[in-house]
């Protein structure tokens, strides 16, 4: 079965602290991997796509398609990161146009 | 740009009417999928529309519908309301080619009594 799974519903972390968001996958192929973010009264919105292999306001992402995970990461917390965050896989092949999200997970930066 | 726009944000309905919730994609964006979010569930896939084709539906009863117009703009019609289909129904459009992702609207909150 397709599925995303971020195993923390919430994290807490103190400003400056290193942060690492889990998101394993259960997928039977090569899947693409993206990272959506909600900050408070903000619409959802794109973070990072593991094929662009790009830092995004500090956070990185690497796909470990032996572990089927795609974590992100920060070194170095701040309190403008604490929002939800979303994992979410596409088909890479062509002709399947949805995309399946984790459940999501809070993060909280504490000062 | 202007982005994704839903109306209307919130709705109370009873159950066993329908609602119908519409979806203004970006311009120029010919790809309109729908999310049902819930607390427990997180984001679950409903419908894709590109070019007034359904693409891609996801497991929900046939309660749930939607139709894309030659505009791009698009409807989800939900009948016979249920209390389970309280939700925060979330629309996105993309350029619908390839993986190109998602840009999300702010939702419509309907709440069924």
């Amino acid at each position: 079965a397709q599925r995303v799974t971020q195993p923390e519903k919430l994290l807490s972390v103190f400003k400056g602290a290193p942060v690492e968001l889990k998101c394993n996958y259960s997928y039977s192929g090569s899947p693409e991997l993206f990272w959506y973010v909600q900050y408070s009264r903000q619409r959802l919105q794109l973070l990072l796509r593991h094929i662009s292999r790009e830092s995004i306001k500090g956070f990185t992402a690497d796909l470990n398609k032996g572990e089927t995970s795609f974590h992100l990461k920060k070194p170095f917390a701040q309190e403008e990161d604490s929002a939800m965050y979303y994992c979410a896989l596409t088909p890479g092949t062509s002709g399947t146009y949805k995309y399946i999200f984790g459940t999501g997970t809070r993060l909280k930066v504490l000062a | 740009k202007a982005g994704v726009t839903q109306t209307p944000r919130y709705l109370i309905k009873t159950r066993g009417q329908q609602v119908t919730l519409s979806c203004s994609p970006i311009s120029g964006h010919r790809s309109v999928s729908w999310y049902q979010q819930t607390p427990g569930q997180g984001l679950q896939f409903l419908f894709e529309y590109f070019s007034e084709t359904q693409r891609n539906k996801g497991n929900f009863p046939g309660r749930f519908s939607g139709r894309q117009f030659s505009n791009s703009r698009s409807e989800m019609n939900v009948s016979t309301l249920e209390l389970g289909d309280s939700a925060l129904y979330l629309c996105a459009s993309s350029s619908g080619q390839g993986t190109s992702p998602l840009h999300f609207g702010n939702g419509t909150r309907l709440t069924v009594t």
